[in-house]
């Protein structure tokens, strides 16, 4: 079983929608996590951190629930400009990032 | 200011070449990283310097050898790679190792003939 597990995609959906996506894991030792989302030949960029009170950052919200080991993230009003590939990030041991293999974005018109 | 910056940005060498990529931050951060990332796969970690230290090095080929001149700076020199060394080189620097969010640069998207 992979450490963490994204539906891979990908996620076909209108400018304008809401699209949520899912996120397990499996270290229960793990203590923060992160959405970060990369563009194609691009770096990763951190798109928010992920904390069990939930948190929200314009279009954007991130849930956490910890009993379940599952991570969310909802965009609501889809832009064009929001395609991308989002990567579900845990970290368990102190520097080490394990990383979900991404969840393909396509907003389209 | 959250930048990392990397050097160069593409990269073409033989398997006799050797080269290296370098990283820089300036934002203070204690902890450095090394991550490669193959096509349509997540990045994985190669090493972690904390406090210019090497911490992790997570069983790398001697062909890399990571070097922290100083906090600002990261190298990797690269040594009789392979071709299935080809792949992007990811820099990331954080505040602190512990759970703190990484910062990655732009990579060096490396090739080896």
């Amino acid at each position: 079983r992979k450490e963490v597990e994204q539906d891979p995609g990908p996620f076909n959906v209108p400018e304008g929608a809401t699209v949520a996506f899912n996120c397990t894991y499996s270290n229960s030792a793990s203590q923060s996590f992160f959405w970060y989302r990369q563009d194609c030949r691009k770096e990763p960029k951190l798109l928010m951190s992920v904390y069990s009170s939930g948190n929200e950052d314009g279009r954007f919200t991130a849930q956490l629930n910890r009993a379940s080991q599952y991570i969310s993230l909802l965009i609501r009003d889809s832009k064009l400009s929001d395609s991308a590939t989002y990567l579900c990030v845990a970290s368990g041991t102190a520097s080490k990032l394990t990383f979900g293999t991404g969840t393909r974005l396509q907003v389209t018109l | 200011d959250t930048e990392v910056t990397q050097t160069p940005k593409h990269l073409v060498m033989g398997m006799t070449n050797k080269k290296s990529l370098k990283c820089e931050q300036h934002m203070g951060h204690r902890a450095m990283y090394w991550y490669k990332q193959k096509a349509k796969k997540p990045p994985e970690l190669m090493f972690v310097y904390s406090y210019e230290k090497l911490s992790i090095n997570e069983s790398v080929p001697s062909r890399f050898s990571p070097e922290c001149p100083n906090s600002s700076l990261l190298n990797l020199h690269l040594h009789a790679l392979q071709p299935e060394d080809s792949a992007l080189y990811l820099c990331a620097s954080s505040q602190e190792t512990s759970y703190n969010e990484q910062f990655f640069g732009p990579g060096t998207r490396l090739t080896v003939l």
